[in-house]
């Protein structure tokens, strides 16, 4: 079936606007990831769903940044009043739920903040 | 938490030699070692992966191992070509199972010249 997807690709936004960022995971997995990755850098990790356990969001770098899972799907990363400190590619990854732990990465969605 | 280290940073190698990633992790807990493999303006794609019971892993010119007592794992990419010049990351699972969030090292820019 298909990949993970996250739209959008792109996004160019003034600094204080939000931006919603979505990640679509490959069907019937469980565990979801959210990377940064700033320009030449290495994966940052963010936040971590795994199916209905609480979400692990040490990774988080301030109240700015935040992430739901609906429906154990589909999901959104939200940063508030966004800084150009944030401007990265923002990866998302899901995994399958039967314990063999390989993680699909999508594309990213590039953010700048101008 | 955990922590990965990966080196070098960066590789270059030519055409047909031999080229050797090293990672090392700190949680003793972690059991699931991913490589992934980057090409520019890609998401990471994931190449091979081990768990805790096995010591060596190979497939075609790729091949991991892994040293539980020095925890330390390694990728070896054998008759390099130039379509393998790209950034590789190491990773490690933490947490509990194999579904366990995965910390990544910070990557190593492979350049093999023809």
């Amino acid at each position: 079936g298909a990949g993970v997807s996250q739209s959008p690709s792109n996004k160019v936004t003034e600094k204080g606007k939000d931006v919603e960022l979505r990640c679509d995971p490959i069907s019937g997995h469980t565990a979801l990831y959210w990377y940064r990755q700033s320009l030449g850098q290495g994966l940052e990790f963010l936040i971590y769903f795994q199916g209905n356990s609480a979400p692990d969001k040490s990774g988080l770098p301030s109240d700015r940044f935040s992430a739901e899972r609906t429906g154990g799907s589909v999901s959104t990363l939200t940063i508030q009043r966004t800084q150009q400190e944030d401007s990265a590619v923002y990866l998302c990854a899901s995994s399958p739920m039967t314990g063999r732990g390989e993680a699909f990465f999508g594309q990213g969605t590039r953010l700048t903040v101008v | 938490g955990e922590n990965v280290e990966q080196h070098p940073s960066t590789l270059s190698v030519q055409e047909g030699d031999s080229a050797v990633i090293k990672c090392t992790y700190s949680d003793s807990a972690s059991n699931y070692f991913p490589w992934y493999k980057q090409e520019l303006g890609k998401g990471p794609q994931l190449i091979i992966d081990i768990r805790s019971n096995v010591g060596e892993k190979k497939d075609q010119r790729i091949a991991v191992t892994l040293n539980k007592t020095a925890k330390h794992f390694s990728l070896h990419i054998t008759e390099t070509q130039p379509e393998d010049s790209a950034v590789y990351f190491c990773a490690a699972s933490i947490g509990v199972g194999s579904q366990g969030n995965l910390i990544f090292g910070k990557g190593t820019k492979l350049s093999v010249k023809p």
